[in-house]
């Protein structure tokens, strides 16, 4: 399997734009999560879905950031409109059941 | 709410040196807990997991670690460190502890190593 994919690697963006970030999960695996890291508040997690039905945002830090899951492969964070202060590495990762969370490779968002 | 502490932000360690990283966390019942590890500019890889049973877990690269109820304590351990160990080490425990939940993340320990 290829593992998580995200896309883009890298996103530099100016404060007013709109940034999408995507995320392919783990074939099979029906737990998708979004995860944010940065230097300040370290990990935090986002939002998590289960069959594609988000279960938990509590951690979406405001009305700007949404997240959607349309299919069972494909899952979108987006940021309208970005501010300086987004600017951190966001990680998708995916599991199945009670198993372990596979992460991907980050996106790295740098708003001007 | 469960958490994670991770006391030591960083370590430096002697190649061919023993290494422990220590991780505490709160948490009411019994855990789910993990250790990953990031390389600079990577995403984060399991290095090994507690769940149940035997509560000295061997995992990835060498790594093993004891999950400790009496100290909440899930420190991880290596008997012999590489030059390729260095990077940032995280502790995290499932908020549910029932591997139904997300992770919560201790703040990381950056090991460096000494040749």
């Amino acid at each position: 399997d290829a593992g998580v994919i995200q896309s883009p690697r890298h996103e530099v963006t100016e404060m007013g734009q709109e940034v999408t970030l995507r995320c392919k999960p783990i074939s099979g695996h029906d737990y998708l999560f979004w995860y944010r890291q940065t230097m300040m508040r370290g990990l935090e997690l986002l939002i998590y879905f289960n069959n594609n039905v988000p279960i938990d945002d509590s951690g979406m830090p405001e009305d700007r950031f949404s997240a959607k899951m349309p299919n069972a492969s494909f899952s979108t964070l987006k940021i309208q409109p970005s501010e300086p202060r987004d600017s951190a590495v966001y990680f998708c990762a995916s599991r199945t059941g009670g198993e372990t969370q596979y992460f991907g490779p980050g996106t790295r968002l740098l708003v001007l | 709410a469960q958490s994670v502490t991770q006391p030591d932000i960083h370590i430096t360690v002697s190649e061919g040196a023993s290494l422990e990283l220590r991780c505490n966390y709160s948490y009411g019942a019994t855990p789910y807990l993990f250790w990953y590890v990031q390389s600079p500019g990577q995403g984060l890889q399991l290095l090994l997991k507690y769940f149940s049973g035997d509560t000295l877990v061997q995992g990835i690269k060498g790594f093993e670690a004891e999950f400790k109820r009496s100290q909440s304590s899930f420190n991880l351990r290596k008997p012999s460190v590489h030059w390729s160990d260095a990077a940032e080490y995280f502790c995290a425990v499932d908020r549910s502890g029932g591997g139904a939940d997300g992770l919560t993340f201790g703040k990381g320990t950056h090991l460096i190593i000494q040749p």
